[in-house]
């Protein structure tokens, strides 16, 4: 079975500073996309960033990066320069070719001022 | 940018009653998803669709559900007789591929509140 796991539940960081949340992922798939979804209290789902399995480039997107690591089925997010506005449920997800989306459990990331 | 759109933001029912979620996936996709939420807990997924049939569905997806998509358009989730656990978020989700792994894109989702 394809789980995701986020071993943080919450998280705390102070403005402007870096903090990265953590995903373990299991899988006996070689084509697979990893996802990391933003959840505002709007409780919209946001796509923050996307990793594909097949690259070995971590993927990068302003603020955001990962640390995608597929031999420890690892793939962490990192944001730097930590907003008011990152304040958010974090989902990591995963998918494979035509299925569903697998979520975790969520970190609920805040930042203070 | 082309976004999925969701009505009604919320919806109130009486138990019992049954209620039509509406979905518009964005216009070039082909796959179509139902996913749910429970105050607090994570997303899961109920269901996906395509060429105009069920792909795959989850457990949680019984014969109290349904899905269809009636016009070129639109795409809906239809629940027959609301219980009180169905209260939840429900979001919609579209994706253009299926060959390989896809960015699924979310609707802003309806919050379900059966009374």
């Amino acid at each position: 079975a394809q789980t995701v796991t986020q071993s943080q539940p919450e998280m705390s960081v102070q403005e402007a500073e870096t903090v990265t949340l953590s995903c373990t992922y299991d899988t006996s798939e070689s084509n697979y996309y990893l996802f990391w979804y933003k959840q505002p209290p709007s409780r919209q789902m946001i796509l923050v960033i996307r990793q594909e399995a097949y690259k070995q480039q971590n993927a990068t997107e302003n603020r955001f990066s990962v640390n995608f690591q597929k031999a420890a089925k690892s793939f962490s997010l990192k944001i730097s320069d930590s907003q008011l506005g990152d304040t958010a449920m974090y989902f990591c997800a995963y998918v494979t070719s035509g299925s569903r989306l697998t979520f975790g459990e969520g970190t609920q990331l805040t930042v203070n001022p | 940018e082309p976004e999925v759109t969701q009505t009604p933001s919320h919806q109130v029912t009486q138990m019992g009653q049954e209620v039509i979620l509406r979905c518009v996936p964005i216009s070039n996709h082909l796959y179509f998803y139902w996913y749910r939420q429970i105050l607090g807990q994570k997303v899961e997924f109920l269901v996906s669709f395509y060429n105009n049939e069920i792909s795959e569905k989850s457990e949680i997806f019984d014969d109290q559900f349904s899905v269809e998509r009636p016009d070129g358009s639109n795409f809906t989730l239809k629940i027959r007789s609301t219980k009180l656990e169905d209260s939840a978020m429900y979001f919609c989700a579209s994706s253009s591929t299926s060959g390989n792994p896809d960015t699924q894109y979310f609707g802003p989702g309806t919050r379900l509140t059966v009374l």
